[in-house]
């Protein structure tokens, strides 16, 4: 069972250019969340979605991010017009189901950002 | 808004050593608490907690959460070089699915 896959790895993007991330959840999990690590700070919540729909974007930016999760494929986390401070890791976490207390949080190894 | 504060922030100790870390939290409608143990990449999962007073354990390690005091702790017995990393402790509620992740202690054991 493959655990929660992204892509890529690494990306460098200069300022202006558009970042698309992709996350493969885990087999079987529907919900998928992202996350943002700033150089020497922790995990920030960004946006929670399920297939289809956003359930909490309060994290996310106002301007120049968006994120989907479409019934076929990967989950896309969207940044237009990158700026420096954008520069971080990117994690993606995907989990089961979350009725009940069965609310694991499984990440994938992220995608490092920089923008030059 | 949710809280959660790791203590302490970085720590050394020596192979063999046993080591505390500590998590405090404030959350509305606490639901569960959880460990994750992060090297270069992925942070790992190793427990999620819901109830207090119940230890969990996996090999090593072992975690306690104490839903009075607002409080859990991780330990590590006989510690190895591997497992150097930082710990990161995160809450979740009853209103979302959002992690709330404190800053993380990191551990760095020597040989």
């Amino acid at each position: 069972n493959a655990g929660v896959m992204q892509n890529p790895r690494h990306l460098v993007r200069r300022r202006g250019q558009e970042a698309r991330l992709r996350c493969s959840p885990m087999k079987g999990h529907s919900h998928v969340y992202w996350y943002r690590q700033l150089p020497e700070e922790g995990l920030k919540f960004m946006v929670y979605l399920q297939k289809e729909n956003i359930i909490d974007e309060s994290g996310m930016p106002k301007e120049r991010f968006s994120a989907e999760f479409p019934k076929e494929g990967p989950s896309i986390l969207r940044i237009q017009q990158v700026v420096r401070g954008d520069s971080a890791a990117y994690f993606c976490a995907s989990s089961p189901w979350t009725s009940g207390n069965r609310n694991e949080q499984f990440f994938g190894p992220g995608t490092r950002l920089t923008v030059l | 808004e949710d809280k959660v504060v790791q203590s302490p922030l970085s720590l050394v100790v020596h192979e063999g050593d046993t080591v505390t870390l500590n998590c405090s939290y404030e959350v509305t409608n606490f639901r569960s608490l959880l460990w994750y143990k992060q090297e270069k990449k992925a942070p790992t999962f190793l427990f999620m907690l819901t109830s207090s007073g119940i230890e969990k354990k996996s090999g090593r390690l072992s975690s306690i959460l104490d839903k009075k005091e607002l409080f859990s702790i991780l330990n590590i017995t006989a510690t190895q070089t591997g497992d150097s990393a930082v710990y990161l402790c995160a809450v979740s509620n009853n209103a979302g699915n959002m992690l709330t992740f404190g800053g993380g202690t990191r551990l760095m054991v020597k040989p």
